[in-house]
């Protein structure tokens, strides 16, 4: 256990609803990585906070994502107006101090 | 093109035996890299970090290396065991913040 925590575990929506996934790292965690994972590859990068600024997005993030880190704290990305292709494993990991990166459980979404 | 490789096919090993994976990259000077494991339905978990200057990296059984000449890095398990079957996967943090970029990963399957 990572201390890393996602929610929810599992998310099956239509094409067209908007979805919104929640990250609780650990408090030692200024760093907030939000990485998306399809079945076969490796993870990739979506995007990252240092504590509540986000400073890099992916191309990967399309104007339809969205992410948050109020307060430094727990993190959240929404999905609006989701297709089938965004269906994959989002990944939310913590930062710790010596380059090591914690990842969470993971959400897995389906797009039906 | 930028590009991290692992083989794609599955490592099959008897228990007992050292388990040696690669990843090889192309067009990336990393300040590290880094090997984790990763269970289906699961978050990768991080095992080793190895930095541009070190050769090699041990942990219990596990032995990386690095040759940033041959752009290379070799993965080792020791004294395999059926619990250590799993996907494999290397990262590089390319850009010093943290934001690493995946192989696809490499299936370890030991057999008793």
């Amino acid at each position: 256990d990572t201390g890393v925590s996602q929610d929810p575990r599992h998310k099956i929506t239509k094409r067209g609803q908007n979805v919104t996934f929640r990250c609780d790292p650990i408090s030692e965690h200024n760093r907030l990585y939000w990485y998306r994972q399809t079945l076969g590859q490796g993870p990739e990068f979506l995007t990252y906070f240092q504590n509540e600024a986000q400073l890099e997005k992916s191309r990967l993030l399309s104007d339809r994502f969205s992410a948050e880190r109020p307060k430094g704290s727990f993190s959240t990305l929404e999905i609006q107006r989701t297709e089938q292709g965004d269906s994959a494993m989002y990944l939310c990991v913590g930062g710790g101090s010596y380059n090591e990166q914690f990842f969470g459980p993971g959400t897995r979404l389906t797009v039906l | 093109s930028q590009k991290i490789e692992q083989n794609s096919e599955a490592l099959n090993i008897q228990e007992g035996k050292t388990a040696t994976l690669t990843c090889n990259y192309t067009n990336y000077s990393p300040a590290y890299l880094q090997w984790y494991r990763q269970d289906p339905g699961r978050g990768p978990v991080f095992l080793l970090l190895i930095r541009e200057n070190e050769k090699e990296k041990r942990k219990e059984r596990l032995k990386v290396t690095f040759d940033t000449t041959l752009k290379q890095s070799l993965f080792h398990i020791t004294a395999s065991q059926p619990a250590d079957s799993a996907t494999y996967l290397c990262a590089l943090d390319i850009e010093g913040f943290q934001k690493l970029v995946f192989g696809t990963g490499t299936r370890l399957l030991v057999s008793p």
